[in-house]
């Protein structure tokens, strides 16, 4: 699986929105990029996921650029329960039901 | 639905003793993963069973790490004997992938971990 390069961390206010970059240059044609948080004394949770299109759920959106070298995960108006390590991770088409290699995240603050 | 469970949530052990983690996941799941958080890092992945069979187990340390999954269903991970570097988050995760089906994201479940602290 192809590396990602994320922020150490950031910081928001709450209400505002948050973008949270995550650099992949090396991505192949079959990999899907994953975003999952782990907020505080909890295991991760998957948040969204996306090949080429961007990507809208009720938790965030997904923005692809357009060579895939590079996304973003947004959030439209960060909570205090937003305050997590944001994990961008790689998975190929062939590798679906394997494991998730995590790198070390990006540690989001929200201030009120 | 209910969530994948873990027990106990925490656990203190002198070095050298055994210690042992359950994991009940997510009912149907025939997918399961063991992985180890140290701190301030991502989690790594110890062992994956599919159904009562282990699939990838590259990453565990098998001359003081064992798991089993008797029955494809609960699972136990077991350190015998711990070492100080043992310290860490053992999180067990499950999905409903086939892998012989294949899907395009196999969303993992995570339970909330058995904090270890060897001294």
């Amino acid at each position: 699986d192809a590396k990602t390069t994320q922020p150490n961390s950031m910081e928001s206010n709450e209400e505002e929105p948050v973008h949270l970059p995550c650099n992949h240059s090396t991505i192949s044609g079959t990999d899907y990029i994953h975003w999952y948080r782990q907020l505080p004394s909890q295991g991760p949770e998957y948040v969204i996921h996306g090949l080429t299109s961007n990507v809208n759920n009720r938790m965030a959106s997904l923005a692809i650029a357009e060579d895939r070298k590079s996304s973003t995960l947004i959030l439209h108006r960060a909570t205090l329960r937003d305050a997590a390590v944001y994990y961008c991770i790689l998975r190929t088409l062939y590798n679906q039901g394997g494991k998730l290699i995590f790198g070390q995240g990006t540690e989001l603050s929200v201030k009120p | 639905e209910a969530g994948v469970a873990q027990s106990p949530r925490y656990k203190i052990i002198e070095k050298r003793q055994s210690v042992a983690f359950w994991c009940n996941p997510i009912s149907g799941h025939a997918t399961l993963y063991w992985y180890q958080q140290i701190l301030g890092q991502g989690p790594k992945l110890l062992i994956q069973f599919q159904n009562n069979g282990v699939v990838d187990d590259s990453q565990l340390p098998k001359d003081r790490f064992s798991a089993e999954r008797l029955k494809g269903v609960d699972s136990t991970l077991k350190i015998q004997p711990a070492k100080l570097e043992d310290s860490a988050v053992y999180l067990c995760a499950s999905s409903d992938n086939d892998l012989d089906r294949g899907s395009s994201y196999n969303e993992q479940f995570f339970g909330p971990g058995t904090r270890l602290t060897v001294l």
